[in-house]
């Protein structure tokens, strides 16, 4: 099992471009999550989706936009990016049990 | 509401000493309680978790946690650090709110070992 696959690693964005960051996991998990960590602060929950087609906002959804077509994929959307986007985004997943199992993050830098 | 705070955002032992990280909670029905550990740059991984049963839970390296029901507490600790534990520590509980299986992070403690 590869668990949660994310894409890509690194990212520079332009102010106001946009850019779609892939997760994947092949534990065939109903539970999905993206985050967002910034130093010092944890980890802040951006969206989640309890199954396919199911998605809800977080704690911080400005500026995301989120998709569930699939048991498997859960793409997180970034439209118009701005500087306050600069973090280390993580994607995790669940199955009934509460442990969440994340993949190995994604740091994007806005300038 | 459930909340999760985790007393002291960096900490610093000797090698060979003991590790204690303090992590307190609040919630309105019997929690289930994880520690996670992050690596630089990497993501977090699971050290251990209480759900029901032994207060006294045993995880990965060598980590232990006790669930302290008269404190609200989950505090890791371990007998004696080593260098590769120096790493960030999450506390987290569940959030029964919602059939959402979401967890609820602490804001993390940076634990660093001195040789």
């Amino acid at each position: 099992n590869a668990g949660v696959t994310q894409t890509p690693k690194f990212r520079i964005l332009k102010i106001g471009q946009s850019m779609t960051l892939q997760c994947a996991q092949d534990m065939n998990h109903n539970y999905m999550y993206w985050y967002r960590q910034d130093p010092g602060m944890g980890l802040k929950l951006i969206y989640y989706s309890v199954g396919a087609g199911i998605t809800d906002k977080g704690e911080v959804p400005n500026g995301y936009n989120v998709s569930r077509s699939t048991t498997e994929d859960f793409p997180l959307r970034l439209e118009l990016a701005a500087p306050s986007q600069t973090s280390v985004y993580f994607c995790a997943s669940a199955g009934g049990s509460y442990e969440q199992y994340f993949g190995p993050g994604t740091r994007l830098t806005v300038t | 509401a459930q909340s999760v705070t985790q007393l002291g955002s960096h900490v610093s032992v000797s090698e060979g000493a003991l590790v204690l990280l303090r992590c307190n909670y609040s919630s309105s029905v019997p929690p289930y309680l994880f520690w996670y550990v992050q690596y630089p740059n990497q993501g977090l991984q699971l050290l251990l978790k209480y759900t029901t049963g032994a207060t006294l839970v045993k995880g990965i390296n060598g980590f232990e946690a006790e669930f302290k029901k008269s404190e609200t507490s989950f505090h890791l600790t371990k007998p004696s650090a080593h260098m590769s534990d120096a790493a960030e520590y999450f506390c987290a509980v569940s959030d029964v709110s919602g059939a959402t299986n979401k967890l609820i992070f602490g804001t993390g403690t940076l634990l660093a070992v001195q040789p």
